[in-house]
């Protein structure tokens, strides 16, 4: 098993171009998420899906988009890039356990995507 | 809403010191708890994590967490580490419900360094 990738591992982008970032995991998990790294601030959620076709607003969202078309993908999109998401993005996938209420188990993480925005 | 504090930022220590890496948690409710490491130019991956039974959770590497519900702690520790320990180090705590899925946060994450 590959477990979950991420393409690209580098862009660099110019100041109002878009690209699209691709995860895909081929673990069978229900939930996938969308993290960015920053220096002294950890893991701020994005977005993040609970399932094929459904997706939802993390805590720092704005200026990204994101769909989940196939269960094994989830892509983020960048409409008009800008310096302030220059950082390094992960993808993460994990089990929904399936129990009352739905607890997700651990997450499984991908590579990385370090983006530069000029 | 949920919030985790690590209280260290950046630890040096020394091959063969011990280790401990506070973790706390503002939730009330039922959580469960993780701590992933990040070593240098990697992804994170998971160390360890508790969901119930036994508070005093052993992981890889020789690292374990005990859970303390009443101080809201879920700190790490390691007898003694190694120069491979150094990494960066995230607790994170599932919880609480919010609209059928189970919120995941992650604290800012503690750099370990160890000096040989």
């Amino acid at each position: 098993n590959a477990g979950v990738t991420q393409t690209p591992k580098f862009r660099v982008l110019k100041t109002g171009q878009s690209m699209t970032l691709l995860c895909a995991q081929d673990m069978n998990h229900e939930y996938m998420y969308w993290y960015r790294q920053d220096p002294g601030m950890g893991l701020r959620l994005i977005h993040y899906s609970v399932g094929e076709g459904t997706t939802a607003k993390g805590e720092v969202p704005d200026g990204y988009n994101v769909s989940r078309l196939k269960k094994q993908n989830f892509l983020l999109g960048l409409e008009s890039a800008a310096p302030s998401q220059t950082s390094v993005y992960f993808c993460a996938s994990s089990y929904e356990l399936g129990l009352a209420g739905a607890q997700t188990d651990t997450q499984y993480f991908g590579p990385g995507t370090r983006l530069t925005v000029l | 809403a949920q919030s985790v504090s690590q209280h260290n930022h950046h630890v040096i220590l020394s091959e063969a010191a011990s280790l401990e890496l506070g973790c706390n948690y503002s939730y009330g409710g039922t959580v469960n708890l993780f701590w992933y490491v990040q070593y240098p130019g990697q992804h994170l991956q998971l160390l360890l994590k508790y969901f119930s039974g036994d508070p005093l959770v052993k992981g890889i590497k020789g690292f374990e967490a005990e859970f303390i519900k009443s101080k809201f702690s879920f700190n790490l520790r390691k007898p003694s580490v190694q120069w491979s320990d150094t990494a960066e180090y995230f607790c994170a705590v599932n919880g609480p419900y919010s609209g059928g899925y189970q919120k995941v946060t992650f604290g800012i994450g503690t750099k370990l360094q160890v000096i040989p």
